[in-house]
């Protein structure tokens, strides 16, 4: 069965560092969302994609976060600085194409950042 | 502004006996999409349901059992007979027609633990 990938699972990483995560979408799925999970609450959207196109990124802070999906298929979000406040986990998920709900988004299994 | 309330922070049962997960909704749009999705402690997110606001049947697939209800905007989930391995936090989302991107509302999650 198809899975969306991402690496690493766990990230452990220094306060004013750079860190990077990585997904890899369901083959054939042209829509890519980040989402940050924070403990004990659920998911958020960070940015959305189309193809390599930016749908939504209104909740993307946009002063240290940056996100790129340069050939439409697999993706990177990146921290920098990084932020005790930036500890959480980061989901990637992926549906067939954006019309609301139209399709189930699938999730990976998430990268989980510690800032010390 | 689309909202999901999950009241029930965590509840807790022994195996075997039927659990009700609250989820209620707000929307302005018209047309949308409740979900439900399942959190392991792993991390992933596993889907379990997509309901459309023009479809109001209650729906059963093995233990598990949707009431989706506009009347009073709440999209509950009911577990029969629980087991050990329905321990997990289970988050209920919301996806509106309006909202293009297809971007999901989550709710905080509610907590299940099931004691053997």
């Amino acid at each position: 069965e198809a899975e969306v990938a991402q690496s690493p699972r766990y990230k452990i990483t220094e306060k004013s560092q750079a860190v990077a995560f990585w997904c890899d979408p369901i083959s054939g799925h042209a829509t890519l969302y980040w989402y940050r999970q924070i403990l004990g609450q659920g998911p958020e959207l960070l940015v959305q994609f189309q193809d390599e196109s930016v749908v939504d990124d209104s909740q993307l802070p946009k002063d240290r976060f940056s996100a790129e999906r340069l050939k439409g298929v697999d993706s990177t979000l990146k921290i920098q600085p990084a932020e005790l406040g930036d500890s959480a986990m980061y989901l990637c998920a992926s549906s067939l194409a954006p019309r609301a709900g139209a399709y189930e988004q699938y999730f990976g299994p998430g990268t989980r950042l510690t800032v010390t | 502004a689309q909202k999901v309330t999950q009241a029930q922070t965590e509840i807790s049962v022994v195996e075997k006996e039927d659990v009700t997960l609250d989820c209620v909704y707000e929307t302005r749009d018209t047309t949308y999409y409740l979900f439900w999705y399942k959190q392991p402690p792993s991390g992933e997110l596993v889907f379990l349901i997509r309901r459309n606001s023009f479809d109001e049947q209650n729906e059963i697939s093995g233990r598990y059992s949707w009431n989706f209800q506009k009347s009073t905007s709440s999209f509950n989930f009911t577990i029969t007979a629980s087991q050990v391995v329905d321990s997990a936090v289970y988050f209920c989302a919301l996806s509106g027609l309006y909202n293009q991107g297809g971007k999901l509302i989550f709710g905080q999650g509610t907590e299940l633990s099931v004691k053997p």
